[in-house]
């Protein structure tokens, strides 16, 4: 089993629609969680930290959900620009950031 | 506020030539360092990360090395390059939380 596991998709999505995608991972004792964004050949950006409370940030909601496992991230009234690929990070107990392989999303006009 | 700089953008070299990739991170000392490489439509695949100068952990054995000569300055370097080693290299940094990255560098090895 993967340490971090994520849906590659591709998500086609109409737009304006709402699109959720989850990442799970397996080590428990993981501390800290990402989303970020990956437009085609371009390094990953930061789109936003996951708080154990769930955050939003916009049209952005993330969840973390510790006895599952997972981590959330949904947009809502999704818009062109947001095609892209998410990324989903985990940070472990050491220095390491482990790396889900990117949910590839698609927004349709 | 922290920058980090990764060059070159792009680059074509032959195979069997050497290669050196330099990174550098300004507003922060001490960072953790971190090169990646992805290849077309994959995942971030982690090659190298350090922790502090001279300190250099390798994830996965491959033609590549990496050396921080200094406290913000990551070098990742092959002495022979293959075929294989095209793919699109990052940089990154971290402190105790999120990375952040360079613009990295398109290698193709012909």
């Amino acid at each position: 089993r993967k340490e971090v596991e994520q849906d590659p998709g591709p998500f086609n999505v109409p737009e304006g629609a709402t699109v959720a995608f989850n990442c799970t991972y397996s080590n428990s004792a993981s501390q800290s969680f990402f989303w970020y964004r990956q437009d085609c050949r371009k390094e990953p950006k930061l789109l936003m930290s996951v708080y154990s409370s769930g955050n939003e940030d916009g049209r952005f909601t993330a969840q973390l959900n510790r006895a599952s496992q997972y981590i959330s991230l949904l947009i809502r009234d999704s818009k062109l620009s947001d095609s892209a690929t998410y990324l989903c990070v985990v940070r472990g107990s050491n220095y390491q950031l482990i790396w889900g392989a990117g949910t590839k999303l698609i927004i349709k006009p | 506020s922290q920058t980090i700089h990764q060059w070159p953008a792009t680059l074509v070299q032959p195979v069997g030539s050497p290669l050196s990739l330099e990174c550098t991170v300004e507003g922060t000392s001490n960072p953790n360092l971190y090169w990646y490489r992805q290849a077309a439509g994959r995942g971030l695949q982690l090659l190298f990360y350090s922790v502090g100068i001279g300190q250099i952990s390798s994830e996965v054995p491959q033609n590549l090395s990496a050396s921080r000569p200094q406290d913000r300055q990551f070098i990742l370097s092959s002495k022979k390059l293959l075929l294989s080693d095209s793919g699109f290299y990052l940089c990154a940094w971290s402190e105790q939380g999120e990375a952040f990255f360079g613009q990295g560098t398109r290698l193709t090895v012909v």
